[in-house]
């Protein structure tokens, strides 16, 4: 079944707003996680990494926080710009050089 | 971001023809990946591609499934008789190691 999933598949935030992605997964042997951005009609672009011991690590305007107990991960986006709309994907490698596993996505809508 | 081509950007074949689908690879990297995603679904996992073998593959990646570096440059991934439901883009992706992936821009395949 499905193992890597989003709480939300939509989500719009005003520009500027900081805009919160959550992802849960529920393989507890999972090691390593990115968050991805797609564009209409592009590949999914690499956002930001984060391996299973540590729990938050931060970016350019973005933090990717996890929380192994609940087995649950999010990508945070501060002061939102209408560049970010765009659908977000978590993925995950369950272990050694296995390959990811992507979630749905979520789409994130920016109000100008 | 290290940049992933690949060719064509779109191909519009005939059900049961063969295609060739191309990724230019980045000089340093090791670890080749082929994904690919039916429209509005999720990024599946097709196979993975380190020192010129396999080294993953999902269900998804059958006997009319293949890949190589013909000449150890170009990466490509072959379909020998193209089904409907093959509709769908096709993204190469690269990494130095086996963990951060970097994704080409999607070759988009239309089987008719």
């Amino acid at each position: 079944g499905e193992s890597v999933g989003l709480h939300l598949p939509t989500l719009s935030v005003q520009e500027g707003d900081n805009s919160i992605i959550n992802c849960a997964y529920s393989n507890s042997a999972s090691d390593y996680f990115i968050w991805y951005k797609q564009e209409s009609g592009k590949g999914p672009q690499f956002i930001i990494d984060i391996r299973s011991n540590m729990d938050k690590r931060q970016g350019q305007r973005v933090t990717v926080l996890l929380n192994k107990t609940v087995k649950h991960l999010s990508l945070q986006i501060a002061a939102t710009q209408p560049g970010d709309s765009a659908v977000y994907f978590c993925a995950e490698r369950r272990s050694g050089n296995t390959p990811l596993v992507f979630g749905k996505g979520t789409r994130l809508s920016v109000i100008a | 971001e290290p940049e992933v081509t690949q060719t064509p950007s779109h191909q519009v074949t005939q059900m049961g023809q063969e295609v060739i689908l191309r990724c230019v690879p980045i000089s340093n990297h090791l670890y080749f990946y082929w994904y690919r995603q039916i429209l509005g679904q999720k990024v599946e996992f097709l196979v993975s591609f380190y020192n010129n073998e396999i080294s993953e593959k999902s269900e998804i990646f059958d006997d009319q499934f293949s890949v190589e570096r013909p000449d150890g440059s170009n990466f490509t991934l072959k379909i020998r008789s193209t089904k409907l439901e093959d509709s769908a883009m096709y993204f190469c992706a690269h990494g130095q190691g086996a963990e951060t992936q970097y994704f080409g821009p999607g070759t988009r395949l239309l089987v008719l």
